[in-house]
């Protein structure tokens, strides 16, 4: 079973510029999540779908960050403009539906340095 | 509101020696825990979970951890680190705000030396 994708594994841009993530979750997988992962620190959940809507998007700073899951698959999001205290590693994750008693599986992440 | 402390930023461990990490929560509500690695430049792997039942629970790659609800505390073990064990270590509490989530603490790195 192929896991969670995500590219690119790496970015580096100057701060104003924009930048977008891609997520594939897992086959199946009805629920995915964002979460931004500042060195020294555990994930932080930015927002989650269930299938092609927004369940929660409360942590989401939305006039920089945006994130759409069209047809209920893959998942991008998008920061523009970006500041420096952008610069993290990003994480998808997904599960079969939401819920504790279904895993999360995460993705390797993409690590954004904002210069 | 719910929130997970990690006290121990980084933990030096000899190969073949114990390991325990700590971990302690604070949740208004029966809490649900999980116990997280993530290894260099990969995603975050669970290692095992409580819900309910028996406190001290089994995970994979020999991980254990035992919940004590008087200590509030989550705390993980493993009787002999391999070298493949270092790694950070996350702890997390489930909790329900418009859905089900997850909040975790800042991590552990643990280094195994030779």
């Amino acid at each position: 079973e192929a896991g969670v994708a995500q590219s690119p594994r790496y970015k580096i841009i100057e701060k104003r510029q924009s930048v977008a993530f891609w997520c594939n979750p897992i086959s199946g997988h009805a629920t995915l999540y964002w979460y931004q992962q500042i060195l020294g620190q555990g994930p932080k959940l930015l927002i989650q779908f269930q299938n092609n809507g927004v369940v929660d998007d409360s942590q989401l700073p939305k006039d920089r960050f945006s994130a759409e899951r069209l047809k209920g698959v893959d998942s991008t999001l998008k920061i523009q403009p970006a500041k420096l205290e952008d610069s993290a590693v990003y994480l998808c994750a997904s599960s079969l539906e939401p819920g504790w008693v279904n895993e999360q599986y995460f993705g390797p992440g993409t690590r954004l340095t904002v210069t | 509101a719910q929130s997970v402390t990690q006290p121990d930023i980084h933990i030096t461990v000899s190969e073949g020696a114990s390991l325990e990490l700590r971990c302690n929560y604070s949740y208004g509500a029966t809490p649900y825990l999980f116990w997280y690695v993530q290894s260099p430049g990969q995603g975050l792997q669970l290692l095992l979970k409580y819900f309910s039942g028996d406190t001290l629970v089994q995970g994979i790659k020999g991980f254990e951890a035992e919940f004590k609800r008087s200590q509030s505390s989550f705390n993980l073990r493993k009787p002999s680190v391999h070298w493949s064990d270092a790694a950070e270590y996350f702890c997390a509490v489930g909790y329900f705000s418009n859905d089900y989530k997850l909040s975790f603490g800042a991590g552990t790195t643990v280094t195994v030396r030779a």
